[in-house]
């Protein structure tokens, strides 16, 4: 079956670090995503990982290991205005290559 | 002007009516996505198509009907609302023609808020 879990909520301070983790379980694989959504608004794509390893994007890296079926978003940095959902999304090829999203982690940041 | 563009944007009918979503995309990208959001589900596909000619269900069809009327329009119908048809409904876009991750990256809509009564 399709499973893609990720925790419900975190907090986390201004200034600081905070990582997400994501781990799926699907029929085939092509590529991690993760969007990033504001409350009432669209989802925003923030990364992409099909091979193995960490890809850096300004305050943003995400990381992929295909063997663990497992995915971490890292903010560093962290702005009142990275508040939001982060949806982790798996493209699975089988039967016409849909992407299947998580249900999202809500973050909190406190001053 | 919105890339991704939908109508209505907030929607209150009554069970049994008859409903439209509709989405227009100035990307220019051949794919189009309807997707459903419900809070502690996440994102569930609806329908999907890779092109004008092209219309596969989703993982949650049933209720639900679409018709890609032309390469920029990707609409959704409701035959016959229910009241667990009530959610956070986006359309979504991608371009199978960019180079890598491109070509796999969703370009979402605003949304379109349907309550059905």
């Amino acid at each position: 079956g399709q499973n893609i879990d990720q925790p419900t909520e975190m907090t986390a301070t201004e200034g600081a670090i905070v990582q997400i983790n994501c781990t799926y379980q699907t029929s085939g694989f092509n590529g991690l995503f993760w969007y990033q959504q504001h409350a009432g608004e669209a989802p925003t794509f923030l990364s992409y990982n099909v091979l193995d390893g960490l890809e850096e994007k300004g305050r943003f890296s995400s990381f992929l290991s295909r063997s663990k079926g497992y995915s971490y978003l890292l903010l560093k940095e962290l702005q009142m205005k990275d508040s939001a959902s982060y949806l982790c999304a798996v493209r699975d090829p089988t039967g016409g290559f849909k992407t299947i999203f998580g249900a999202g982690t809500r973050l909190f940041v406190k001053a | 002007d919105a890339d991704v563009t939908q109508t209505p944007r907030n929607r209150i009918t009554k069970t049994g009516k008859r409903i439209m979503l509709e989405c227009s995309q100035t990307k220019g990208h051949d794919r189009m996505y309807w997707y459903r959001q419900d809070p502690g589900l996440g994102l569930r596909l609806i329908y999907y198509s890779f092109d004008v000619k092209d219309i596969n269900k989703g993982e949650i069809s049933d209720g639900y009907s679409v018709s890609r009327q032309a390469q920029a329009k990707f609409s959704l119908s409701l035959e016959s609302a229910i009241p667990n048809q009530t959610a956070l409904y986006f359309c979504a876009t991608s371009d199978s023609h960019s180079r890598a991750a491109g070509a796999n990256v969703l370009t979402f809509g605003a949304g379109s808020r349907l309550t059905v009564l």
